[in-house]
């Protein structure tokens, strides 16, 4: 399996442009996760789809980000507009179906910089 | 409120010199607790979960251990290839992952 896939692996925009990241998770997976990871504040859980549906987005920081699972093997987490205090590595991790979501798989991470 | 903290934030040690790390935690109704490497560039990578009081598990030179308050990570003999960062996080409720900040280790040959 190739594991979870995200892009772009690096992204660099400027202020006010809307921002588009992309993840495949691993095929059979029900649950996805978005994670912000910062040196300040670690890893934050921005939200929760279970079965492409979403769960618990109450750690999306405002209404600039949303994000999508359209189905199974897609999700996108779109910002806009950016601000330079996005700038952060995205995560995306999925687990494996039957119920348990204790280990969770992550993609290679997107670094985001906004000017 | 539910929180991870983990100590020390950086720890270098010397080839074959054995040492521990720190995860404490509160959390109202805990699910597990979880052990991650993230080497960098890279993603987390899962390597322990424990899930009571007692509990301990090894891969390696890695052993994790469990209180009610915190767990350990111990690390026998490492080697410069452990270097890297390693994540704790406490599952809280269903689905939430609370993860600590880290700790860098640097092992030198």
């Amino acid at each position: 399996d190739a594991g979870v896939i995200q892009s772009p692996r690096h992204e660099v925009t400027e202020m006010g442009q809307e921002v588009t990241l992309r993840c495949k998770p691993i095929s059979g997976h029900n649950s996805l996760f978005w994670y912000r990871q910062t040196m300040m504040r670690g890893l934050e859980l921005l939200i929760y789809f279970n079965n492409n549906v979403p769960i618990d987005d109450s750690g999306m920081p405002e209404d600039r980000f949303s994000a999508k699972m359209p189905n199974a093997s897609f999700s996108t987490l779109k910002i806009q507009p950016s601000e330079p205090r996005d700038s952060a590595v995205y995560f995306c991790a999925s687990s494996p179906l039957g119920g348990s979501t204790d280990t969770q798989y992550f993609g290679p991470g997107t670094r985001l910089t906004v000017l | 409120e539910d929180q991870v903290t983990q100590s020390p934030e950086a720890l270098r040690l010397q080839e074959g010199e054995s040492s521990s790390l720190n995860c404490s935690y509160t959390v109202s109704g805990l699910r597990g607790l979880f052990w991650y490497r993230q080497d960098p560039g890279k993603g987390p990578e899962f390597l322990f979960t424990l899930y009571s009081a007692g509990e301990e598990k090894e891969k390696e030179r890695l052993k994790a251990t469990l209180t009610k308050k915190e767990s350990f990570l111990h690390i026998t003999a490492p080697k410069p290839e452990d270097s890297a960062t390693y994540l704790c996080a406490v599952g809280s409720g269903t689905y939430k992952y609370i993860f600590g900040t880290g700790t860098r280790l640097k092992v030198l040959a």
